[in-house]
């Protein structure tokens, strides 16, 4: 079965720098998102991302965030200056189409904000 | 503000004891409502969807079913291998994003 791949699986990052997070969704998918869970949080709705733009976004994703597809078959997550309550793990998701659909999540890079 | 709740939070049983799971919801045209299954350091694994009250979903020893205000998620004789986290979310209709619960942490003993 197809799936949602992440990379990398942990990054440890310092207060203040940039990460990029990274994601390859299924390949015949037209919808990309991407959700955070905080240790012992609920998953929580950052950001959907359509046709090469934002669809949807949340609270969260404030100006130090951005989203980006690069080429044909990644999908990226920027945070610009890292915080402490950054650290989460990030899960990218992809589906067929926006509404009724069932969401294929990856299985999430580790974040982790020193 | 749609919102999602589960309970329990935990449940512990043995093999072969069967159980239910709760997810209440409140959402502003429900378009869909989702379970997911979630191992240990693992991304949401699709389980099922239901779009309307009344309706029902089976996959092995897992059973799904709803109403107009929660979903129930009921385990038949489950085993060891069932143990994970079951998260519900819904989908309504201010756009695509689904709306987690907290998750029922799902633990059955040999």
């Amino acid at each position: 079965e197809p799936e949602v791949t992440q990379t990398p699986s942990h990054q440890v990052t310092q207060m203040g720098q940039e990460v990029i997070l990274r994601c390859v969704p299924i390949s015949n998918h037209l919808y990309f998102y991407w959700y955070r869970q905080i240790l012992g949080q609920k998953v929580e709705f950052l950001v959907s991302f359509y046709n090469n733009e934002i669809s949807e976004k949340s609270e969260i994703f404030d100006d130090q965030f951005s989203v980006e597809r690069p080429d044909g078959s990644n999908f990226t997550l920027k945070i610009r200056s890292t915080k402490l309550e950054d650290s989460a793990m990030y899960f990218c998701a992809s589906s067929r189409t926006s509404t009724n659909e069932k969401l294929f999540f990856g299985s999430g890079t580790q974040l982790s904000v020193l | 503000e749609d919102q999602v709740t589960q309970s329990p939070e935990a449940l512990r049983l043995q093999e072969g004891e069967s159980s239910s799971l709760n997810c209440s919801y409140t959402v502003s045209g429900l378009r869909g409502l989702f379970w997911y299954r979630q191992d240990p350091g693992k991304g949401p694994e699709f389980l099922f969807t239901l779009y309307s009250a009344g309706e029902e979903k089976e996959k092995e020893r897992l059973k799904a079913t709803l109403t107009k205000k929660e979903s129930f998620l009921h385990i038949t004789a489950p085993k060891p291998e069932d143990s994970a986290t079951y998260l519900c979310a819904v989908q309504g209709n201010q756009g695509g994003k689904l709306i987690f619960g907290q998750g029922t942490e799902l633990s059955v003993k040999p």
